[in-house]
């Protein structure tokens, strides 16, 4: 599974827009990406995954360059609820599944 | 709650002693992980289950872990003679396989536990 680049730490402030940047230039054709997130003294949550489309759903957007080599993860409009470590994985969709987990961005919603 | 359960939450116990963790996945998922997680890192994947068969098992699951899940629900987690080292939290996730479910992309996140600290003295 190709390795990804996060930023170690953003701060957002309440009611704007967080875009979380992820470079993963070494991605394969086959190969998603994936963000899932954990807050504190929880276990990881899934948000989103894509392939090449950009994706949205109730939690967030997804939009991947059209060279697939980096994405941003979306929250439009964050809340403090939102504090979080955000992690970015590319992997082999409808494989083994195991995720391989970088350190993540952790993301700091201010009031 | 349907979701994946954990217990314990919180385990302290003192060097050279083992324990086991019990996790507990959504019932109709086969697939079940886990993973163990250091302060400040992201979780690191230790070995996998579809149905009772374990199909993977990370470097990092020494001869002192083993894992199991015997009748392809519920899995235990074990760890004889622990370290400190050992001290962490332990995830556990469950997801379905691409071919238990008819018509999917054959893509299934994975839900996570609260997970078990350990606190090796």
């Amino acid at each position: 599974d190709a390795k990804t680049t996060q930023p170690p730490s953003m701060d957002c402030a309440e009611g704007r827009a967080a875009n979380l940047p992820c470079n993963h230039s070494t991605i394969s054709g086959n190969e998603y990406v994936y963000w899932y997130r954990q807050i504190h003294s929880q276990g990881p949550q899934y948000i989103i995954h894509g392939l090449k489309n950009n994706e949205t759903n109730e939690m967030a957007s997804l939009i991947i360059t059209e060279d697939r080599k980096s994405s941003t993860l979306i929250l439009p409009h964050a809340t403090l609820r939102d504090t979080a470590v955000y992690y970015c994985i590319v992997r082999v969709g409808g494989n083994t599944g195991k995720l391989i987990f970088g350190q993540g961005t952790t993301l700091q919603v201010k009031p | 709650d349907t979701g994946v359960s954990q217990n314990p939450r919180h385990k302290i116990t003192k060097r050279g002693q083992n324990v086991t963790f019990r996790c507990d996945p959504i019932s109709e998922h086969n697939r079940l992980y886990w993973y163990r997680q250091t302060l400040g890192q992201g979780p690191e994947f230790l070995t996998y289950f579809q149905n009772e068969a374990q199909l993977e098992k990370s470097r990092l699951l020494s001869d002192r872990f083993s894992a199991e899940r015997p009748k392809g629900s519920f899995s235990t987690l074990e760890i004889q003679r622990t370290e400190q080292g050992d001290s962490a939290m332990y995830l556990c996730a469950s997801s379905s396989s691409p071919a238990s479910l008819a018509g999917s992309r054959g893509l299934h996140e994975q839900y996570f536990g609260p997970g078990t600290r350990l606190t090796v003295t």
